[in-house]
């Protein structure tokens, strides 16, 4: 247990609709990155938050939109779903001044 | 540094050694990272490299060289529950975010 909780664990949801995929981090850190990992692209970068703030934007799409509460709970939120947005979607975290980030158990999307 | 480049699959037996190489564009380089992942869990890290040579952790090792732009993770005494996805990933240009490379899937078997 890595300390970094993700839900929900699977979502199933239809082409077009809106979701929101929760992430708290590890206590005591201050960063939450998100990634996307899908079949025919590995593990993908999003967008990282830090203490609330956005601090940098990876392969994110426009209908994808992030952010981090003042408790450093992070959501992200994705709309007009497409097919292709079908993936595992991870959060991670790490502690102030480590490079070591720690990964949430992941949300499992499925679009029908 | 982005444009990773590592084996898509490896095959080894028990008790072998196996090393799973990576390559990596070394412009803005700030740190090369080895993660593991069995499939349908979360990545967790094994190493981070950022000077050249060759860290030691148990049964895992990761070897670096910044001017060849070149690491590699050594694995010894394989065991069956090391079958997994090993990931390479170094940071972005601006020091921010981590990039992966595909994976490596290997299979261990007895």
């Amino acid at each position: 247990d890595s300390g970094v909780t993700q839900t929900p664990k699977h979502l199933i949801t239809a082409t077009g609709q809106r979701v929101t995929l929760r992430c708290s981090p590890r206590s005591g850190d201050l960063s939450v990155y998100w990634y996307q990992q899908s079949l025919d692209q590995g593990l993908q970068f999003l967008i990282q938050y830090y203490n609330g703030e956005e601090r940098a934007k990876g392969n994110i799409l426009e209908r994808f939109s992030a952010q981090q509460f003042p408790d450093l709970h992070s959501e992200l939120n994705l709309s007009s779903l497409e097919l292709g947005d079908s993936a595992l979607y991870f959060c991670a975290s790490n502690p102030r001044g480590s490079h070591e980030q720690f990964f949430g158990p992941g949300t499992r999307l499925t679009v029908l | 540094g982005q444009n990773i480049d590592q084996p898509t699959e490896m095959t080894a037996t028990e008790g072998a050694i196996v090393q799973i190489n990576c390559t990596y564009q070394t412009s803005g380089f700030n740190g090369l990272f080895w993660y593991q992942q069995h499939a349908g869990e979360a990545p967790t890290f094994l190493s981070y490299n950022v000077l050249d040579g060759l860290e030691e952790k148990g049964r895992f090792s990761s070897f670096l060289s910044r001017s060849k732009g070149y690491s590699y993770l050594l694995l010894k005494e394989l065991q069956m529950k090391d079958s997994a996805s090993y990931l390479c990933a170094d940071y972005n240009q601006a020091g921010t975010a981590l990039i992966f490379g595909k994976g490596t899937t290997l299979s261990v078997s007895s």
